[in-house]
């Protein structure tokens, strides 16, 4: 079974453009959930898509936004790129979000904001 | 707001010998989740633990949950290189029954020196 895959691997982008993160989930799986990892502040949720439909947020400000199509892949955009956005991009999925479910991981996109 | 308090950040430790990472939280959760994570790719599930008591072994790595001390811990049994990484513990925030929101520690940087 494949794992998660997430395009591209590697992204610079400038400050105030915007951006595009794609994300494919291990075939059945149906949640997919984002996280940002920096080094100042560690792994954070973005948030998690079920179905279509976003079903829990973080606490990230409106320029980062996302959406899940019906085959489950997923995407989110970050707008007017700032310095501070430089990060790893994790994408995460999991059949249904269950309790007893595991998320598996994607390899994640790396940006780089200059 | 739910912290999640891994010690120690850092630990370096000779192979052959045990140690145990600790991960605090602070608030009410029966789920945790810890990872591990190789210099540069991206996060591998290790345990899912569900229940207060629940403890789970997997070679050389045990975990364990206690809900009512929010306190998880992962035990390393005589320790070998290739366990070097970093490890992350994790808290489910997910709403309404649902889950995929986790909330991260810190992570522990875990140097197995010959």
């Amino acid at each position: 079974k494949a794992g998660v895959t997430q395009t591209p691997r590697y992204l610079i982008k400038t400050r105030g453009q915007q951006v595009t993160l794609s994300c494919s989930p291990i075939s059945g799986h149906r949640s997919v959930s984002w996280y940002q990892q920096t080094p100042g502040q560690g792994l954070q949720f973005l948030f998690e898509y079920f179905s279509e439909t976003q079903r829990n947020k973080g606490n990230f400000p409106g320029r980062f936004s996302g959406r899940q199509f019906s085959n489950s892949r997923s995407e989110m955009n970050v707008s007017t790129l700032e310095l501070g956005d430089s990060a790893l991009y994790l994408c995460a999925s999991s059949f249904s979000g269950g309790v007893q479910e595991t998320q598996y991981f994607g390899p994640g996109t790396r940006l780089l904001v200059l | 707001e739910l912290k999640v308090e891994q010690n120690p950040l850092f630990l370096s430790m000779q192979e052959g010998k045990n140690y145990t990472i600790y991960c605090n939280y602070s608030t009410t959760s029966d789920r945790l989740y810890w990872y591990r994570q190789d210099p540069g790719k991206s996060l591998e599930s290790l345990f899912v633990l569900l229940s207060n008591g629940a403890v789970k072994q997997e070679g050389r790595l045990m975990a364990s949950l206690d809900t009512k001390a929010r306190l998880s811990t992962l035990h390393i049994t005589a320790a070998v290189h290739d366990l070097s990484a970093t490890y992350f513990c994790a808290v489910d925030r997910g709403y309404g029954g649902a889950t995929n929101k986790l909330i991260f520690g810190t992570g522990t940087l875990l140097a197995v020196q010959p």
